[in-house]
C-alpha cells in the first residue's frame, strides 16, 4: 500500500479482555516500531523490529504486552488482561533502513478500556 | 536511557511572526534529531531532521539548529501561517537501532 495501515482504527473493550492491534507497514520497510501516545504526550516507545525479530522490546510496560512480526512484514501488538491505564492511541511506524531516517507513521489505533 | 525535554508546551503567535521550539537531550551518543508535525487527529509526519555532523539545516521557512556541546537543538519557523498550527515533537536517537525518543510536544497556535 501507499502508507502504513493500522487496524482497527478504534477499539473499545472491557477491563480484563484481550485485544490485538494490527500494523501493515510500507512494502520493503525492514524496520517497524510500535509507540503508545496518551493525550497531550509524545509517542512513547514500546518495541522495535528489524525484519522478523524483536530487536528491542525494552519499552513494553509489562508482560501483558507482546508483539510479533512472523514474516517480516505485518505486525500484531497483543495486550492481555487489559486495564483502564492501557487506554491510548497505539501508533505503528515503519522505516526504510536502520541507520536513522524518517519514520512513516500509521493513523493509529485508539484503544479505550472501560 | 535517553531523555528529551521540550519547551514550551504551548506557543501562541500572530501570523507572520517567528516561532522557536527548544529541546534538550541527555545521551551524548545521540546523533540523529528529527522533528515531527502532528495535526489534530492525524499521524505525525517528519518535517526536518539534522545529524550531529552539522550545526544547522534549513528548508524554506523552517530551520533546525544543533548544539552538541550543550546537548540542545531548536526548531525555528519564520513567517508563520495558520496552517502551521499543530503539535510539534522533537526526538533524539543514536546508532545501533536509531529508536527515536520523543519530547512531550509543543502545541503551536498561529492566529490569523
Amino acid at each position: 500500500g501507499a502508507g502504513v495501515s493500522q487496524t482497527p482504527s478504534n477499539k473499545v473493550t472491557e477491563k480484563g479482555k484481550y485485544v490485538e492491534l494490527r500494523c501493515d507497514p510500507i512494502s520493503g520497510h525492514t524496520a517497524l516500531y510500535w509507540y503508545r501516545q496518551s493525550l497531550g504526550q509524545g509517542p512513547e516507545f514500546l518495541i522495535y523490529f528489524q525484519g522478523t525479530g524483536a530487536a528491542d522490546d525494552s519499552g513494553l510496560p509489562n508482560d501483558r504486552f507482546f508483539a510479533v512480526r512472523p514474516e517480516g512484514s505485518v505486525s500484531t501488538l497483543k495486550i492481555q488482561r487489559t486495564e483502564r491505564g492501557d487506554s491510548a492511541v497505539y501508533l505503528c511506524a515503519s522505516s526504510r533502513t536502520d541507520i536513522g531516517g524518517e519514520l512513516f507513521f500509521g493513523e493509529g489505533s485508539r484503544l479505550t478500556v472501560l | 536511557g535517553e531523555n528529551v525535554e521540550q519547551h514550551p508546551s504551548t506557543l501562541s503567535v500572530q501570523e507572520g511572526d517567528s516561532a522557536v521550539i527548544k529541546c534538550t537531550y541527555s545521551d551524548s551518543a545521540s546523533n540523529y534529531f528529527p522533528w515531527y508535525k502532528q495535526e489534530l487527529g492525524k499521524r505525525p509526519q517528519l518535517i526536518i531532521d539534522i545529524r550531529s555532523n552539522v550545526g544547522e539545516k534549513k528548508d524554506q521557512r523552517i530551520a533546525v539548529t544543533l548544539n552538541k556541546t550543550a546537548k540542545h537543538f531548536s526548531l525555528h519557523i519564520t513567517e508563520t501561517q495558520p496552517e502551521d498550527s499543530a503539535v510539534y515533537f522533537c526526538a533524539a536517537s543514536k546508532g545501533g537501532s536509531y529508536i527515536p525518543t520523543f519530547g512531550r510536544g509543543t502545541s503551536l497556535i498561529v492566529h490569523p
